[in-house]
């Protein structure tokens, strides 16, 4: 099956730093999305991005779909972006990485 | 916005006991996945449906079954849970084969003990 390869695995930002989290994949997709885990274990939504640049307040997303690979940048970070990042990929299905867990410290 | 339900935040069951885990979604969406995560492991596709009384294993199916009878509703089934199935389970959805986004429900804890 398709491989989904996030990094950096742990990521520790001080309040007001800006990050990127890279998402690679070993076959083309369909579509690639961006997820957050809140503390109660909810995935959140963050961007549906098969290919481009989209963005949404601080975060934006970039997909370049040719090279297989995604970026997730956070700009001036808040304690409230804290969690746990997934990557997904659907190809036949919807497959994620392992994640990339944030820890912003005030 | 799109909804997705799961029956319950947290369940603690028995060893050998018959366990359903319910998902429902409003919005019509064709395609339904029941996931579970564990630590380490990440999130793991165990059943996905892509219409009324179809399914299809995904990755770890084993000691699992699952129930498709109306578009809005679908069933995870531990047929004797296990406490090697003590995990986090997370049901999506979404709309159809052409548009994939998924969007997720807000997860069950099971305990089995």
């Amino acid at each position: 099956g398709i491989q989904v390869e996030q990094s950096p695995p742990d990521l520790i930002l001080q309040e007001g730093a800006n990050s990127t989290l890279r998402c690679n994949f070993s076959d083309s997709v369909n579509n690639l999305q961006w997820f957050h885990q809140n503390p109660w274990g909810q995935l959140i939504n963050l961007f549906y991005i098969p290919s481009g640049t989209k963005q949404n307040g601080r975060l934006s997303a970039t997909t370049v779909a040719t090279e297989r690979y995604s970026l997730l940048y956070i700009s001036s970070s808040q304690t409230t972006d804290s969690g746990v990042y997934f990557c997904a990929v659907t190809h036949y299905k919807l497959s994620f990485g392992a994640g990339t867990t944030v820890t912003v410290r005030a | 916005d799109v909804k997705v339900t799961q029956s319950s935040r947290y369940l603690v069951k028995r060893t050998g006991e018959k366990v359903f885990l319910e998902c429902v979604q409003d919005m019509d969406h064709e395609n339904m996945f029941w996931y579970r995560q564990d630590p380490g492991l990440g999130l793991r596709l165990i059943y996905f449906s892509y219409d009324v009384k179809m399914k299809e294993k995904g990755d770890i199916p084993e000691g699992y079954s699952v129930s498709r009878e109306k578009k809005e509703r679908f069933s995870l089934i531990l047929e004797s849970a296990s406490t090697n199935q003590t995990s986090m389970y997370l049901c999506a959805s979404s709309l159809d084969q052409g548009n994939t986004e998924a969007f997720f429900g807000q997860g069950t804890r099971l305990t089995v003990v």
